[in-house]
């Protein structure tokens, strides 16, 4: 298994706080994504990167930001967190050109 | 723009059932094609790929064959088990690019 954790697994939140989840990962691949996964939507890119401090959006990138300072840590932050932002969140790294993903286990996120 | 369509779930079948699980792109060039698995509580793992057309990718004795022509990507296994049970995820990635797009998934129950 590729080695990436991500950090917290669960976390409950109440509306218009700020959240931060954590990415890391072992492998030295240069790319990281976030998705988001709901019902009925299946996985939706909110952010990735490629490179160390080199990120772009996703499809749905509102309200969410993120960070990269080192290859292994890729952060996303929720600003001011709101209950539409309640899901499951997962990182995938690959490598440096993309073919495979291969993903952490989630953090699920409720928003109160 | 780029996207995956799978067939709606949930799909239920006994033990030793044929399985088929309906996947069709849209993307402009040579996509790569992918499934991937989720079980209960976990990330995706990638269950199989291909890169180029009528290639035939296969795992654990799930196959699926990149048909150019009809822009599809099944996903087939001649004899579920009942540890088959999951969701399942069709993706692709676009030959230039680094974003992958994924279906919105099809969960899959096996009863004995």
């Amino acid at each position: 298994d590729a080695g990436i954790t991500q950090s917290p697994r669960h976390k409950v939140t109440e509306t218009g706080t700020p959240v931060t989840l954590r990415c890391h990962q072992t492998e030295n691949h240069r790319y990281m994504y976030w998705y988001r996964q709901d019902p009925g939507h299946g996985l939706r890119l909110i952010h990735y990167s490629y490179g160390v401090k080199d990120t772009d959006k996703g499809e749905v990138s509102d309200g969410y930001s993120v960070s990269r300072s080192k290859t292994e840590d890729f952060l996303l932050t929720l600003e001011s967190a709101t209950s539409s932002q309640t899901s499951v969140y997962f990182c995938a790294i690959s490598e440096v050109r993309p073919d495979t993903q291969y993903f952490g286990p989630g953090t699920r996120l409720t928003v109160l | 723009g780029d996207s995956v369509t799978q067939m709606e779930g949930p799909v239920t079948l006994s033990e030793e059932a044929f399985l088929t699980i309906n996947c069709t792109y849209t993307a402009t060039g040579y996509p790569s094609l992918f499934w991937y698995v989720q079980y209960p509580g976990e990330g995706l793992q990638l269950l199989l790929k291909a890169t180029k057309a009528d290639d035939k990718g296969s795992n654990k004795g799930f196959e699926a064959t990149y048909r150019k022509e009809t822009t599809s990507f099944h996903l087939e296994k001649g004899s579920v088990q009942v540890s088959d049970s999951a969701v399942y995820f069709c993706a692709l990635r676009r030959p230039t690019g680094n974003q992958f797009y994924f279906g919105t998934g099809t969960s899959l129950t096996v009863i004995p």
